[in-house]
């Protein structure tokens, strides 16, 4: 159980163009996802939070408008990189918790982007 | 500040035993996980220790000494598909990790 899958594996854009990035719970209720980047040879570093059906709480120096998050239903959260630079380039790794259980976070395999 | 200290590389020999520390500074605390992540994937779960003293999983164990704000990861019996690299992650106040940068952990034959 606690399966989070994301979507695509991989993706390669052009510069400005727009990348969405799905993460959902295949067997829970995801209350809470999280979205991550790491750079290479970089832990991750979180992005925002997300509860279902509110505004996502993005980190300190993480552009809202370049970074759009939905969390509209219980199993979907998804990002979308809007114009996409090269500098945007990363790994983008998403997780999820279900209310009352703050000790469990899963983790899905991860989306690498690649902007040309 | 938050901040969580490892470090950054470590080498050691198949059939051995390495033990990788971490430090932290937090704001409260709720407990410390560690992570293996493997080259172009996503973290899993190794262990989760939230009292003081050893927690035991086979081959992995890990320590936590919350006075001292210090925790360990031992790994007994290395085979070559260890190599990875190890987080170190504090979940504190919010409930929110906070990671270390990770320790990249090379086995060598």
């Amino acid at each position: 159980g606690a399966v989070v899958s994301q979507h695509p594996s991989w993706v390669i854009c052009k510069s400005g163009t727009s990348v969405k990035i799905e993460c959902r719970s295949l067997d829970f209720q995801a209350t809470t996802m999280f979205w991550y980047r790491q750079f290479p040879k970089q832990s991750l570093m979180l992005m925002a939070t997300s509860n279902e059906g509110s505004k996502a709480t993005y980190e300190q120096g993480v552009e809202k408008d370049k970074f759009l998050i939905n969390h509209a239903s219980l199993t979907l959260s998804t990002l979308t990189v809007t114009s996409a630079h090269p500098e945007d380039s990363s790994f983008y790794i998403c997780s999820a918790r279900s209310q009352g259980q703050e000790i469990d976070q899963y983790f899905g395999p991860g989306t690498r982007l690649l902007v040309l | 500040g938050q901040n969580i200290d490892q470090p950054t590389e470590m080498t050691a020999t198949e059939g051995a035993i390495v033990q990788i520390n971490c430090t932290y500074q937090t704001s409260g605390f709720n407990g410390l996980f560690w992570y293996q992540q493997h080259a172009g994937e996503a973290p899993t779960f190794l262990s989760y220790n939230v009292l003081d003293g050893l927690e035991e999983k086979g081959r992995f164990s890990s320590f936590l000494s919350r006075s001292k704000g210090y925790s360990y990861l031992l790994l007994k019996e290395l085979q070559m598909k260890d190599s990875a690299s190890y987080l170190c992650a504090v979940l504190d106040s919010n409930y929110q990790l906070i990671w270390g940068a990770g320790t990249k952990l090379i086995i060598k034959p």
